[in-house]
């Protein structure tokens, strides 16, 4: 069955320095999305992408966030200078229209 | 923005028993309820949805009911069994206009005592 894939399972980082995290969404799916989870909290939405553009985004994702489709299968979020309040879980998630979003196995940030 | 609300925050039932897990939202234009269950340290799997279009889905053990006039829906798990002990997150959305970003309740941490 086809997964959602997210590279690095872990990164560790440098408050102020620029991080990327990578995500391959399932094959055939045009919605691709953000959630950041910290420790013990709930998932919370940070930006979605449709073709091509950024189709909602939620107030936590500021000037320093950003999302890029590089190429046909990856999907990047990148955090310009990280804060340590950055630290979360971040979950990838894909979908085709109107139907269950797949989630990532996410990636941890530990800002130091 | 849409809010939800999620009640209780851990629950702890005997095998065999049943679990009730609710929630409720403030925007009444959503309309795309799933729920899914996070067990430690994984992603969220969906274990079951529902749309605003129908007040009640099953799945085996598991059923989600919807209140559109309330704005509330609940996940009933019956015959709990320890492999169900997770956290359960509900959450709401819009489909249709936008691209449907899924807004989370807090949680609940279900355990499941043998």
């Amino acid at each position: 069955e086809p997964e959602v894939t997210q590279t690095p399972s872990h990164q560790v980082t440098q408050m102020g320095q620029e991080v990327i995290l990578r995500c391959v969404p399932i094959s055939n799916h045009l919605y691709f999305y953000w959630y950041r989870q910290i420790l013990g909290q709930k998932v919370e939405f940070l930006v979605s992408f449709y073709n091509n553009e950024i189709s909602e985004k939620s107030e936590i994702f500021d000037d320093q966030f950003s999302v890029e489709r590089p190429d046909g299968s990856n999907f990047t979020l990148k955090i310009r200078s990280t804060k340590l309040e950055d630290s979360a879980m971040y979950f990838c998630a894909s979908s085709v229209p109107y139907n269950e979003q797949f989630f990532g196995p996410g990636t941890r940030l530990t800002v130091l | 923005g849409e809010n939800v609300e999620q009640h209780p925050s851990t629950l702890s039932v005997q095998e065999g028993d049943s679990a009730v897990i609710k929630c409720t939202y403030s925007d009444s234009a959503s309309n795309y309820f799933p729920w899914y269950k996070q067990e430690l340290g994984k992603r969220p799997q969906l274990i079951i949805d529902i749309r605003s279009n129908v007040g009640e889905k099953k799945d085996q053990r598991i059923a989600v009911t919807l209140n559109k006039t309330a704005k509330h829906f609940s996940l009933h798990i019956t015959e709990t069994q320890p492999e169900d002990s997770a956290v359960y997150f509900c959450a709401a959305s819009i489909y249709g206009g936008s691209q449907g970003n899924l807004i989370f309740g807090k949680g609940t941490k279900l355990s499941v005592k043998p």
